[in-house]
């Protein structure tokens, strides 16, 4: 069965450091892959998809991802981070058209 | 930029009410779909929904969930009888016809807020 595991479920980072979120999935086909950001009280916010092509995609707010086949993995990252990054992200792979699996999500603290 | 709504933001019911969860998907958007997170835990797909009927469920959504397309505009949810394992919050959310528009596009959902609800 299709599966996304996120192993951090929190990471703190410093305001203006990196950051890197990981994510592995299981899934038999090509896998379509999202990053979706869930600040406090808001909904799911799509920050970028993979679907085919150049493996290093780029999202909304300075946030990228890449998917490695090899590792079954779809990472994102930031450069830099902001205090308004603080959020729930969670990556998720389509299962055909029909639904998305999400990960169990990893908290993101900024501190200053 | 168009998105959906869901109504209510928040309700608060006693158990073995009935609940009904309203959504307004973007309007040219054909595929419908209800996900909810129970506080702590991960976004979990409900159901999908397309051509009036349902076309995918989850475990989850047994006899005392059900949906609705009442009048080609809103989308709703509807839960009997209301158990304390339902209290979550509910996310609709809606996509583009396969084959319309860019096909990178066709698998893109877009959320709404959500709706919290609390079973006491």
């Amino acid at each position: 069965a299709q599966s996304v595991t996120q192993p951090d479920i929190h990471i703190t980072v410093s305001e203006g450091a990196s950051l890197e979120l990981r994510c592995n999935y299981s899934y038999g086909a090509t896998p379509y892959l999202f990053w979706y950001v869930q600040s406090p009280g808001q909904g799911l916010q799509l920050l970028l998809k993979y679907f085919s092509g150049d493996t290093l995609v780029q999202g909304i707010k300075g946030f990228e991802a890449e998917f490695k086949r090899s590792q079954s993995s779809f990472n994102l990252r930031k450069p830099s981070v902001h205090w308004s990054d603080a959020a729930e992200y969670f990556c998720a792979v389509a299962t055909g058209f029909q639904k998305l699996v999400f990960g169990t999500g990893t908290r993101l603290l900024v501190s200053p | 930029e168009p998105e959906v709504t869901q109504t209510p933001s928040h309700q608060v019911t006693q158990m073995g009410q009935e609940v009904i969860l309203r959504c307004v998907p973007i309007s040219n958007h054909l595929y419908f779909y209800w996900y909810r997170q129970i506080l702590g835990q991960k976004v979990e797909f409900l159901v999908s929904f397309y051509n009036n009927e349902i076309s995918e469920k989850s475990e989850i959504f047994d006899d005392q969930f059900s949906v609705e397309r009442p009048d080609g505009s809103n989308f709703t949810l509807k839960i009997r009888s209301t158990k304390l394992e339902d209290s979550a919050m509910y996310f609709c959310a809606s996509r583009v016809r396969q084959g319309q528009g860019l096909v990178t596009g066709a698998n893109v959902l877009t959320f709404g807020a959500g709706s919290r609800l609390t079973v006491l």
